[in-house]
């Protein structure tokens, strides 16, 4: 039962453009969602994170959405950059209930091209 | 500030041995956390410490256990090891439950 899904495996976008990364999930308990990055042979790196109360949080070149209704989340990362290249993961916990476990999509690998 | 570290990087067992993998906080977090990750998963949630207690488990059989210590540094252990253990294990730590997590860079774990 994946309750976090990325169904995008991959994604390629020019530098300098905006890359849009996608999470769905099912599980209406959910009140908290991360996204991380990871590079090959390193742990995932915190990017940013929203509260269930918030629709939107920018952080730099970094903004999540979040749309409750839908149980949808997305990351916009403008203007993409080399550097950005990586495997994003989306992540949800129902703080309420279950502190801190971190349920993970299986990731997007996002390919920034020059 | 000194981040996540773990250790060792690389292990390889083999079925039936056991294995301890440790971790050691970032400074000021008292919550470590534990996860599972197969090639191409993400993570999956093995268990979680705060301030020494187990603080909620995910779905991994009894043979998956921790500790955490008085310093917050922490290590999983796993008994009577299987194929299926062969996978990147990860630590996160943070300052509380409630936190976003912080991870480190992990252990690779290959079972022959």
């Amino acid at each position: 039962d994946q309750q976090v899904k990325q169904n995008s495996p991959s994604l390629s976008v020019q530098e300098g453009r905006i890359s849009i990364l996608n999470c769905d999930y099912t599980n209406s308990m959910f009140d908290y969602f991360l996204w991380y990055k990871k590079y090959p042979a390193e742990g995932p790196t915190f990017l940013i994170s929203i509260s269930s109360i918030k629709d939107k949080n920018e952080d730099g070149r970094f903004t999540v959405f979040l749309n409750k209704s839908a149980k949808h989340l997305s990351l916009h990362i403008v203007p993409s950059q080399p550097g950005d290249s990586a495997v994003y993961f989306c992540a949800a916990s129902a703080v309420g209930n279950q502190g801190g476990k971190l349920i993970f999509g299986q990731g997007t690998e996002l390919s920034v091209k020059p | 500030e000194t981040g996540v570290t773990q250790s060792p990087t690389h292990l390889i067992k083999t079925r039936g041995q056991q294995v301890t993998l440790r971790c050691s906080s970032q400074s000021g977090h008292n919550t470590v956390s534990w996860y599972q990750q197969a090639l191409g998963q993400g993570p999956q949630f093995i268990f979680q410490y705060y301030r020494e207690e187990e603080n909620g488990r995910g779905n991994f059989p009894p043979r998956f256990s921790g500790l955490q210590f008085p310093n917050y540094s922490s290590e999983l252990n796993v008994n009577a090891l299987e194929l299926d253990d062969s996978a990147l294990y990860l630590c996160a730590s943070s300052l509380d439950p409630y936190q976003p997590q912080h991870f480190g860079d992990g252990t690779r774990l290959s079972i022959l």
